[in-house]
């Protein structure tokens, strides 16, 4: 089945300081990826869509120079949270659907912890 | 605007039994209907995806039904295992330039006891 791989797994960063999230699609191109945010005992909520050779498009609410977004290539999408701050605590997770499918995959996620 | 629920938070059955788990939405018309599931600490996995026109979907012990009129879609476990335990969420999918884009019902934890 399709894998999407996500590093790191988990981070602890310092406030004011910027963190990159990777997510790999590993035996599937994906012109398309996304990326979601899940706080503690809450469902995930779709922050943006990640497209390749073009810009992301972002969900109401969340701060596009916040969280860049690049996908720079068919298998590679990344998060960078800048300047990052406590309530960016969360656990994030990317998903990509392999090419002419409607259910997603997602990766493993990945802990992002702000001191 | 826009609301999924799934109706309980936990739900505890016991091994060999079937469990039922619910999704509703209102203010929403999903082209397809996704069931995933969620251990902790790691994303979400597939399991089955319904669209609009089907009815019932089964894939070994699983089993969903999708009613447009109701809003509403069940997911079934049957002859259920403490190794289904996790916690169970519904997405929906609007299709079309939402291609994608999920909406997640809150979930619902599900415990299986031996």
């Amino acid at each position: 089945g399709a894998v999407v791989s996500q590093h790191p797994s988990w981070v602890i960063c310092k406030s004011g300081t910027s963190v990159k999230i990777e997510c790999r699609s590993l035996d599937f191109q994906a012109t398309t990826m996304f990326w979601y945010r899940q706080f503690p005992k809450q469902s995930l909520m779709l922050m943006a869509t990640s497209n390749e050779g073009s810009k992301a498009t972002y969900e109401q609410g969340v701060e596009k120079d916040k969280f860049l977004i690049n996908h720079a290539s068919l298998t590679l999408s990344t998060l960078t949270v800048t300047s990052a701050h406590p309530e960016d605590s969360s656990f994030y997770i990317c998903s990509a659907p392999p090419g002419g499918l409607h259910e997603q995959y997602f990766g493993p996620g990945t802990r992002l912890t702000v001191t | 605007s826009q609301k999924i629920e799934q109706n309980s938070e936990a739900l505890n059955i016991q091994e060999g039994k079937t469990a039922t788990l619910t999704c509703n939405y209102t203010n929403y018309s999903p082209a397809y209907l996704q069931w995933y599931r969620q251990d902790p600490g790691r994303g979400p996995v597939f399991l089955l995806l319904i669209r609009e026109n089907e009815k019932e979907k089964r894939k070994e012990r699983l089993k969903v039904t999708f009613d447009t009129t109701l809003k509403q879609s069940l997911f079934h476990i049957t002859a259920s295992q403490p190794a289904d335990s996790a916690t169970y969420l519904c997405a929906l999918d609007a299709g079309g330039t939402s291609y994608g884009k999920l909406t997640f019902g809150q979930g619902t934890i599900l415990t299986v006891h031996p």
